[in-house]
């Protein structure tokens, strides 16, 4: 079964500061990655997704996120973060989920708390 | 800028009661999904729904739910008797091409409260 990994709950940035939001997948084959945000009181806005070819990919608000098979990686990264960049950050991989073939696996999520 | 929306914002139960949340996918979207995050935990997928039948669904979706899409436009879960476990924020989703090929678009959510 396939399952997705984020390690931090809380993360507290200084505005301005770069950001990296780490996740980390389990599937057993080449995944369908996605990060989306959550910000208070609004559903999930995608903010990026991988599906196959250049492993660095841009999403919106000047987010990128990149690909790392050897790693099972999908890092979230921004240069310069903003107040309104305060939100909980979920990524998720597409593809089975219990014998499904559309849902996707969502992990923890992590609370971004931005610091002026 | 077309969106998905649900109905009602947050709903308060008591235990045993039946419970319809509503959603009204953008209306070109041939896959809807509901899922559900309870407090403090993952968002979580419960069912997936194509060409007026479940595709998919999980093991959290047992007899107790279903779905419907009964006029076209509206999708609409329902949970049949309710428990306090079932209190959770229920999204629903759609697409245009499934969750592997394309993206889901999430309402707002409904807030479910069981007493």
């Amino acid at each position: 079964a396939q399952s997705v990994t984020q390690p931090d709950i809380h993360i507290t940035v200084s505005e301005g500061a770069s950001l990296e939001l780490r996740c980390n997948y389990s599937y057993g084959a080449t995944p369908y990655l996605f990060w989306y945000v959550q910000s208070p009181g609004q559903g999930l806005q995608l903010l990026l997704k991988y599906f196959s070819g250049d492993t660095l990919v841009q999403g919106i608000k000047g987010f990128e996120a990149e690909f790392k098979r050897s790693q099972s990686s999908f890092n979230l990264r921004k240069p310069s973060v903003h107040w309104s960049d305060a939100a909980e950050y979920f990524c998720a991989v597409g593809g089975r989920t219990g014998g499904g073939a559309d849902g996707l696996t969502f992990g923890k999520g992590t609370h971004l708390i931005i610091q002026p | 800028e077309p969106e998905v929306t649900q109905t009602p914002s947050h709903q308060v139960t008591q235990m045993g009661q039946e419970v319809i949340l509503r959603c009204v996918p953008i209306s070109n979207h041939l896959y809807f999904y509901w899922y559900r995050q309870i407090l403090g935990q993952k968002v979580e997928f419960l069912v997936s729904f194509y060409n007026n039948e479940i595709s998919e669904k999980s093991e959290i979706f047992d007899d107790q739910f279903s779905v419907e899409r009964p006029d076209g436009s509206n999708f609409t879960l329902k949970i049949r008797s309710t428990k306090l476990e079932d209190s959770a924020m229920y999204f629903c989703a759609s697409s245009t091409l499934g969750g592997r090929n394309g993206e889901l678009f999430f309402g707002e959510g409904s807030r479910l409260t069981v007493l």
